[in-house]
């Protein structure tokens, strides 16, 4: 079975600082998705960032980056220029593929605080 | 806007009781989701559903039940047999895989279930 794996319960980033989050996962397959979800406090939980396990090129979106490792099994989120909206549980997810969500499988969560 | 809607945001329930968890969504997704989410524990499957009138046991169902009548609707029903069912529920759709499924759950603001 897949696990996932994120071992910082919690972190804090000084605001327009650069923050990484760590996720590792364990999976014996080599075709899968990984994901990064934002929780933010009281409010929906949103995907920030996809990778898809073929692609050797990390994902981008704006600030947010990801370190995706395929050997090491690790797909580490980068946050730049933190912003007080960031404050939130960011959690790791895996997927393989095909899509199948049923089997999604999430990490504890990190819970990240943006300080002024 | 479209989206899901989970009610009731908090609910507080006595031992012995059933109670009802709502979630409707209007994105006119087949799939939708039930999680369980602990501290430390990250989101656990209860009951998923793809199609109407269909759905099966997650990881953790005993104690639940659901029902997928309507496509917008698939309610939760917690049982006085979960034995611990203090949690925060959260419902989530996502799009049909033969129709361009990127793996991207949809999340309602979840419900907070406190059993007294």
């Amino acid at each position: 079975a897949q696990t996932v794996t994120q071992s910082q319960p919690e972190m804090s980033v000084q605001e327009a600082e650069t923050v990484t989050l760590s996720c590792t996962y364990d999976t014996s397959e080599s075709n899968y998705y990984l994901f990064w979800y934002k929780q933010p406090p009281s409010r929906q939980m949103i995907l920030v960032i996809r990778q898809e396990a073929y692609k050797q090129q990390n994902a981008t979106e704006n600030r947010f980056s990801v370190n995706f490792q395929k050997a090491a099994k690790s797909f580490s989120l980068k946050i730049s220029d933190s912003q007080l909206g960031d404050t939130a549980m960011y959690f790791c997810a895996f997927m393989l593929a095909p899509h199948n969500n049923n089997d999604m499988r999430f990490g504890a969560g990190t819970r990240l605080t943006v300080k002024p | 806007d479209g989206g899901i809607t989970q009610s009731p945001k908090y609910l507080f329930r006595k031992e012995g009781q059933n109670v009802t968890l709502s979630c409707e969504q209007n994105l006119n997704h087949d799939a939708m989701y039930w999680y369980r989410q602990d501290p430390g524990q990250g989101l656990r499957l209860i009951y998923y559903s793809q199609i109407v009138n269909d759905f099966q046991k997650g990881d953790i169902a005993e104690g639940y039940s659901v029902s997928r009548e309507k496509k917008e609707s698939f309610p939760l029903t917690v049982t006085s047999a979960q034995k611990n069912p203090t949690a925060f529920y959260l419902c989530a759709s996502s799009i049909d895989r033969e129709t361009g499924n990127t793996g991207e759950l949809f999340f309602g603001e979840g419900s907070r279930l406190t059993v007294l």
